[in-house]
This record gives C-alpha cells, sequence and structure tokens, in this order.
C-alpha cells in the first residue's frame, strides 16, 4: 500500500518567515495530494490541494508543490503569522479513495 | 464544516466493554470515512463506506465494525474495547461534487479513552 513519510516532525519559525514542509510517497498511482490544518482539539481542515497533472498551486500565503518524478510534494507558507500555529499533515489519495496521511509537523509561529 | 457530527465527543469505558460511536452527516455524501489519530502515527483509516450497506476495511480494521443503515449515519462499533483503542476518533466525508470532488472534510472528534 501507500506509505507516505513526512517531514520535520517539528517546526519552530519567527514571524513573517517562511516555513517548509515536505512529503514523500511510494504508490505511483497516487493522483491526489491534499494538506490539512488541525488546531488543538479540532478535526484536520482541508487547506490546499494538488493533483497529479498540475506541478505548483497557490491560495495566497500558501503554496503546494509537486515533483512526480521524485514522488515528493512541499508545503510553502510565506509570512508567517502567529494563527498559523498548528498541527499540519500531508495526504496522498491512489485507488478507490483511501487516503493515506503522514505523521503530520507541529508548526510554531513565534511572535 | 460539511454538516458533519460526532457522538459522544468524550466517552471512559473499560476493558471489554462494548463502545459504539455516531457519525452523522447532513449532506447526503455517498463515501464516509472512519479514521484513529494517534501520536506518532497521523490518521490511519479503519474503515470506509461508499453507500448504503455498503462497507470495506482500512489499514487498521482489527477489533472493530461499521453500519451504515442510512446515508446520514455511519456506526463504529468496539465489539470489546481494549486499551490499544485509546485514541481520538474522526469521522469524514468525501464531497464528490464541485471542482475537486475529491476533498475529504472531517468531523469534530472523538476521544475514547478505555481504561
Amino acid at each position: 500500500g501507500e506509505n507516505v513519510e513526512q517531514h520535520p516532525s517539528t517546526l519552530s519559525v519567527q514571524e513573517g518567515d517562511s516555513a517548509v514542509i515536505k512529503c514523500t510517497y511510494s504508490d505511483s498511482a497516487s493522483n491526489y495530494f491534499p494538506w490539512y490544518k488541525q488546531e488543538l482539539g479540532k478535526g484536520p481542515q482541508l487547506i490546499i490541494d494538488i493533483r497529479s497533472n498540475v506541478g505548483e498551486k497557490k491560495d495566497q500565503r500558501i503554496a503546494v508543490t509537486l515533483n512526480k518524478t521524485a514522488k515528493h510534494f512541499s508545503l510553502h507558507i510565506t509570512e508567517t503569522q502567529p494563527e498559523d500555529s498548528a498541527v499540519y499533515f500531508c495526504a496522498a489519495q491512489g485507488g478507490y479513495q483511501k487516503v493515506t496521511f503522514g505523521t503530520g509537523t507541529k508548526l510554531q509561529v513565534i511572535p | 464544516d460539511a454538516g458533519i457530527t460526532q457522538s459522544p465527543r468524550h466517552k471512559v469505558t473499560e476493558t471489554g466493554t462494548p463502545v459504539t460511536l455516531r457519525c452523522h452527516q447532513t449532506e447526503n455524501h455517498r463515501y464516509m470515512y472512519w479514521y484513529r489519530q494517534d501520536p506518532g502515527h497521523g490518521l490511519r483509516l479503519i474503515h470506509y463506506s461508499y453507500g448504503v450497506k455498503d462497507t470495506d476495511k482500512g489499514e487498521v480494521s482489527d477489533g472493530y465494525s461499521v453500519s451504515r443503515s442510512k446515508t446520514e449515519d455511519f456506526l463504529l462499533t468496539l465489539e470489546s474495547a481494549t486499551s490499544s483503542q485509546t485514541s481520538v476518533y474522526f469521522c469524514a466525508i468525501r464531497r464528490t461534487s464541485g471542482p475537486g470532488g475529491n476533498e475529504q472534510f472531517f468531523g469534530p472528534g472523538t476521544r475514547l479513552t478505555v481504561l
């Protein structure tokens, strides 16, 4: 089955700096890659996603890149703000709707 | 929030007792999922459903069963709870319409403690 690895597990940045979280996947059939943000005590919330026919997607301060050949994708957050502090999960989806999640990155933005 | 509620939100039970968690959705989505979340493991799929009475196993299905007799309700049952099933359980739906068609949306979670 699919295996998704996510790094780093924790990340601290100064407010205003950029944050990058990286994931790799194993199944070349995976074709959809969502990113989720989870705040304390809440369920994960979809923040951005990318499909395998696209190399990059941007939404305001967040962007995701995908390298299908290398089987890795990354989340980029620019101009970080304290409210960006949360746990972020990457995921890969391939056959029959099954989504495999990474183990999460705890992002701390220091004011 | 895609109209997803979970009940109960918190439960403490004893080893060997049966437990049922409920997921309810208001938007008639066909696909529903149960995940568990544990430190160091992220979210792992327990079971999923692709329609009324249509269910299948995920990667960590041992010790769990599910039922879906109505579109809006997806039940997760622990027949005989064990301490290893202490976790936070999330229900999710998959939205199949709209520009994406793949997005999963999660409920608020149920924190289960098995003593």
